[in-house]
């Protein structure tokens, strides 16, 4: 079946650098998601990229969707003490419905003040 | 956000005991969904719903019961708990075309 792939698992910074987690699919996908999970929070749906090679910015956030549409990352720069959080990508193969996401393990930041 | 109630927030069960969670969401989405999050782990698909009376399996079914007899309700049953079953169990729900999923807040349930 198909499979998400997130790296790194962990990444601890210093407050002001800058972090990129990376996702990548085992087959191509139709879209894909990222989503933000505070500590004891729930997810919640920062960006969907559906077309090849779209770049997407929201402030210091920056979401990549690779040529090839198998792969996918998510920068931020500058981090702040409010990044903190699990960040995970979803995706769909094509030919699927809406159900058939599948979700990474996630990349836990922690940013030092 | 508010349009996705989950309940309970918490619970403790004893293995073997049936324990029903309940989701309901006020947007009239059409699509409803079941995962479980283990430490370490990301969210595993349990169930999905497209529509009311419209179910299908998703990564890890097995020992988990879904019905969706009304649009906005999705519970979800372990018929049998067992201590496997231990998870943090969040419910979501997405629109027809907008496929950005709404998380409820999840129900951490504990089986002993």
């Amino acid at each position: 079946g198909q499979q998400v792939m997130q790296i790194p698992q962990y990444q601890h910074v210093q407050e002001g650098e800058d972090f990129t987690t990376y996702c990548n699919s085992s087959t191509t996908l139709s879209n894909i998601q990222w989503y933000k999970q505070r500590p004891g929070g729930h997810p919640v749906f920062l960006i969907q990229l559906v077309k090849s090679g779209e770049v997407k910015k929201q402030k210091r956030l920056t979401f990549q969707f690779g040529e090839a549409k198998k792969n996918s990352s998510l920068h931020i720069t500058a981090t702040q003490t409010t990044d903190v959080g699990t960040y995970f990508c979803a995706g769909r193969p094509p030919n699927t419905n809406a159900g058939k996401s599948t979700f990474g393990d996630g990349t836990t930041l922690t940013v030092k003040p | 956000d508010a349009g996705i109630t989950q309940s309970p927030r918490y619970k403790i069960t004893e293995t073997g005991r049936q324990v029903t969670l309940m989701c309901h969401q006020t947007w009239s989405h059409s699509y409803m969904f079941w995962y479980r999050q283990d430490l370490g782990h990301g969210l595993r698909l349990i169930y999905y719903s497209a529509a009311a009376d419209i179910t299908d399996k998703g990564e890890v079914p097995d020992g988990y019961v879904v019905s969706r007899s009304k649009t906005e309700n999705f519970p979800l049953t372990l018929e049998s708990a067992t201590r496997s079953q231990t998870s943090v169990y969040f419910c979501a729900s997405s629109g027809r075309t907008n496929e950005k999923l709404f998380f409820g807040s999840g129900t951490q349930l504990s089986v002993l």
